[in-house]
């Protein structure tokens, strides 16, 4: 594809429901990055996948917080009960490899909890 | 962990002027250095980077400087448009675990007055 395709664009929901936020990768590219971005704020990492393992999971929050990535492609970040604190704009990045090539980044959803 | 400071945080310049930001690393490993702009509503799109053992680099109106004694980098853009209104983020990269691990400064708000 062209870019990043991150979906929905914009998701409010209310607290405690689940979310699902999607990422479509650049095809080809087999890292792929989830970060969160709250209002004001930079850039906070949440997971690195390589192709369809997960081997840094640090920077997830909490347990309520999880991600899969299924045919070294698409990756969906689920968010379990969600809370008001939980409202920030979701940002998917990929590169070619992990290695040493620049991350490449959707438009990231942007998540309101009420 | 790698701690990125950036500064300012805004930053206002008259159309036809030059900008500079500037941007601190704690970790000495680091060795990769990008820069990336951020519209509103947007993702992060890169501008330029660079690597450790290239002290300068230029593309265009933008340059960015590495000092790696004093850990510090900076972004230039010379001739300022309106157009390059937008936040700015550095960043600092090094090899962990087989990957690149990117961290992010917290940004800075250029806006450039016509």
């Amino acid at each position: 594809g062209a870019g990043v395709s991150q979906s929905p664009s914009n998701k409010v929901t209310e607290k405690g429901k689940d979310v699902e936020l999607r990422c479509d990768p650049i095809s080809g590219h087999t890292a792929l990055y989830w970060y969160r971005q709250s209002l004001g704020q930079g850039l906070e990492f949440l997971i690195y996948f390589q192709g369809n393992s997960a081997p840094d999971k640090s920077g997830l929050p909490s347990d309520r917080f999880s991600a899969e990535r299924t045919g070294g492609s698409v990756s969906t970040l689920t968010i379990q009960r969600t809370q008001q604190e939980d409202s920030a704009v979701y940002l998917c990045a990929s590169s070619r490899d992990g290695k040493n090539q620049p991350q490449h980044f959707g438009d990231g959803t942007r998540l309101s909890i009420l | 962990g790698e701690n990125v400071e950036q500064h300012p945080s805004t930053l206002s310049v008259q159309e036809g002027d030059s900008a500079v930001i500037k941007c601190t690393y704690s970790d000495s490993a680091s060795n990769y250095f990008p820069w990336y702009k951020q519209e509103l509503g947007k993702g992060p799109q890169l501008i330029i980077d660079i690597r450790s053992n290239v002290g300068e680099k230029k593309d265009q109106r933008i340059a960015v400087t590495l000092n790696k004694t004093a850990k510090h980098f900076s972004l230039h853009i010379t001739e300022t448009q309106p157009e390059d209104s937008a936040v700015y983020f550095c960043a600092a990269g090094r090899s962990s675990g087989g990957y690149q691990k990117v961290t992010f400064g917290i940004g800075t708000k250029l806006q450039v007055i016509p």
